[in-house]
């Protein structure tokens, strides 16, 4: 069964103190992995789409990476206007998309 | 500027009634989508459509209805046998193919 992980659930850091959010996947046929944005009570804004294992994207302080497994969103010095939930998305073949629950990122001055 | 209008923002539904959620793009994307949002899960697809006069059942779709009589229209209903209609719904658009979802900014349903 195609299936889409977010870990952690929720993650608190100080502002300036980077880290990584991970979505893990199991799907047949890869098409392409999408990360968004949604701040509460709004739709998800669109970040990034990645295709292919070693694929890397970037705006601003994030940082998207792609593995055959995985993928990570790296924040860099994050600041509270990062404080966001972060969904993953992927679409295998035919013309599916699951979402992830997502990770509620919290960034505190 | 193009985007994806979503109305109303908040919609209250009594028992065995049916109310119509509205979805409008100017973004000229042949797809569309209509998912709902609970608290602690991933968004699941309700329906979708990739083309006018033509849509498609997704994962949750009992209950729910849909139209696409326009390219830049996609109401959903909810109908009085969706039982636990209360939720965050969110319309979306895209082009055909591997491209991410331009999203609206949500309808929240409540039951009263």
């Amino acid at each position: 069964e195609d299936q889409v992980t977010q870990s952690p659930e929720a993650l608190r850091l100080q502002e300036g103190e980077s880290s990584s959010l991970n979505c893990s996947y199991t799907v047949s046929g890869l098409r392409g992995l999408f990360w968004y944005r949604q701040d509460p009570g709004k739709g998800p804004e669109f970040l990034f789409t990645l295709y292919s294992a070693g694929e890397e994207k970037e705006k601003e302080r994030l940082k998207a990476t792609l593995t055959k497994k995985e993928s990570f969103l790296h924040i860099t010095a994050p600041k509270p206007e990062d404080s966001a939930t972060y969904l993953c998305a992927v679409q295998a073949g035919g013309f599916k998309t699951i979402f992830g629950a997502g990770t509620r990122l919290f960034v505190k001055a | 500027d193009g985007g994806i209008t979503q109305s109303p923002k908040y919609l209250f539904r009594k028992e065995g009634q049916n109310v119509t959620l509205s979805c409008e793009q100017n973004l000229n994307h042949d797809a569309m989508y209509w998912y709902r949002q609970d608290p602690g899960q991933g968004l699941r697809l309700i329906y979708y459509s990739q083309i006018v006069n033509d849509f498609q059942k997704g994962d949750i779709a009992e209950g729910y209805s849909v139209s696409r009589e326009k390219k830049e229209s996609f109401p959903l209903t909810v109908t009085s046998a969706q039982k636990n209609p209360t939720a965050f719904y969110l319309c979306a658009s895209s082009r055909t193919g591997e491209y991410g979802y331009t999203f609206g900014s949500g309808t929240r349903l409540t039951v009263v």
